[in-house]
Parts: structure tokens; C-alpha cells; sequence
């Protein structure tokens, strides 16, 4: 019954690989939200979209492209993988554009070797 | 542009003491939301409390409260009887009403000691 479920939870790759992080909500929610969180903690929004719509997109490089096939469904497909890109990624939802509470995964460990 | 702000990046108290985390933030919107989250080891993130701006009452869930100064700009965390399941990292955080994506602050290590 988790609201907010991430796969994988951990993920170890090389530099150049092509990777996808998935995330499902099954709270109903329109709005989805993509973060990401350094090395130093710092949490900084990346991707937002809405009934499968980007709304937000943060200058995050082009490499990463985020997908929402269905509402329910917001996943992060990174190329070319770089060291920068590792750190903790959280996907999170909340009810619509101008609910103020969003409800967090449980995040996934991106290791760029 | 809004910031929030932690100014203690790291907290050690005894079970069962009293705790207060810092926040102070910036906007020159009069309308937002204000949160504090917990992100213990296990990494999730998780909502511990929320104040709506235009409410002078502090917002209090169980053992949790804070000290809104809308003029001060400052939004503060108490934790009463702490407990070693509240050592994590807090998060206060930080969204206006006309946007939708959330400003978090640098975070502040709390570590609840035996």
C-alpha cells in the first residue's frame, strides 16, 4: 500500500551508461515532481508535470528526460551518465497544481563509477 | 527569487529534552506555505509539519510545533519529549501559492542521544 514507490533503489553503473529511474503513485494525484539531492544533501527540484504535462523543467541538462506514460507514472531516463549525476533522486506527488503538500518516495541511489 | 535558510547544520540533544530548529526564509510574496520535513537514515522524505501563511495560529502535530514570524520571516521547529526515533535530518521548506515546486533549506542533522 506505499503512496509513492521508486525503482531501483539503488543503482551502480558506469559513466556513459544510459540508466531509467521508475515512480508510481497510487494516491490519485495529477501532479509529479522529480528532485534531486547532492552529496551535500541540498534537495533542488528537477522536473514537475501535470496529468502527464511538463510544467516544470529546472535547466537540468537535456540528458535527463523524464516520461509520464499515465498520470499515476513519472519516470527519469538519464544518458550518458556522468559522475555529477550521482546523488539520491526523489520522486514526489501531490493532489494538483496548487495543493500545497507533496508526498515523497523513497528515493533511489545513483552511483556513477 | 525566495531562499530558506538553516543556520545550524548539525543538533545533538538527550532523549526526552526539548528541541528547537531554525528557519528563516525570504520572499516578497505574501502567500505560501511553509513545511518541515524529516529525512531520517532511511532516506524518505517525510512531511512532519505544515503552516499556511495567512494563519497567525502555529500549526502543532503531536509532539511537534512551530513558531511562525510572518514579520520576521522566520519559522522555527520544536520538538517536545524527543525521542531516538526522531534523529534524521529536518528539512524546512518552502512554496508559494502561485507555483509549484518546493525551495528547501540545507537541512539540519538532529541526533537524539540515550
Amino acid at each position: 500500500d506505499t503512496a509513492v514507490s521508486q525503482t531501483p533503489k539503488y543503482l551502480v553503473t558506469q559513466m556513459g551508461n544510459d540508466k531509467s529511474i521508475k515512480c508510481e503513485q497510487n494516491l490519485g494525484h495529477d501532479t509529479m515532481y522529480w528532485y534531486k539531492q547532492d552529496s551535500k544533501k541540498f534537495l533542488k527540484i528537477m522536473f514537475s508535470y501535470n496529468n502527464k504535462e511538463l510544467i516544470i523543467n529546472e535547466t537540468v541538462p537535456n540528458r535527463f528526460s523524464p516520461k509520464s506514460p499515465d498520470k499515476a507514472h513519472l519516470n527519469l531516463h538519464i544518458n550518458s551518465l556522468e559522475l555529477g549525476d550521482s546523488a539520491v533522486y526523489f520522486c514526489a506527488s501531490s493532489p494538483d497544481r496548487v495543493q500545497e503538500t507533496q508526498y515523497f518516495g523513497p528515493g533511489t541511489r545513483l552511483l556513477v563509477l | 527569487a525566495q531562499t530558506v535558510t538553516q543556520s545550524q547544520p548539525e543538533m545533538s540533544v538527550q532523549e526526552a529534552e526539548t528541541v528547537t530548529l531554525s528557519c528563516t526564509y525570504d520572499t516578497s510574496e505574501s502567500n505560501y506555505y511553509l513545511f518541515w520535513y524529516k529525512q531520517p537514515p532511511s532516506r524518505q522524505m517525510i512531511l512532519v509539519i505544515r503552516q499556511e501563511a495567512y494563519k497567525q495560529q502555529n500549526a502543532t502535530e503531536n509532539r511537534f510545533s512551530v513558531n511562525f514570524q510572518k514579520a520576521a520571516k522566520s519559522f522555527s521547529l520544536k520538538i517536545s519529549d524527543s525521542q531516538l526515533g526522531d534523529t534524521a535530518m529536518y528539512f524546512c521548506a518552502l512554496r508559494l501559492n502561485r507555483d509549484d515546486k518546493i525551495i528547501f533549506g540545507k537541512g539540519t542533522r538532529l541526533h537524539i542521544l540515550p
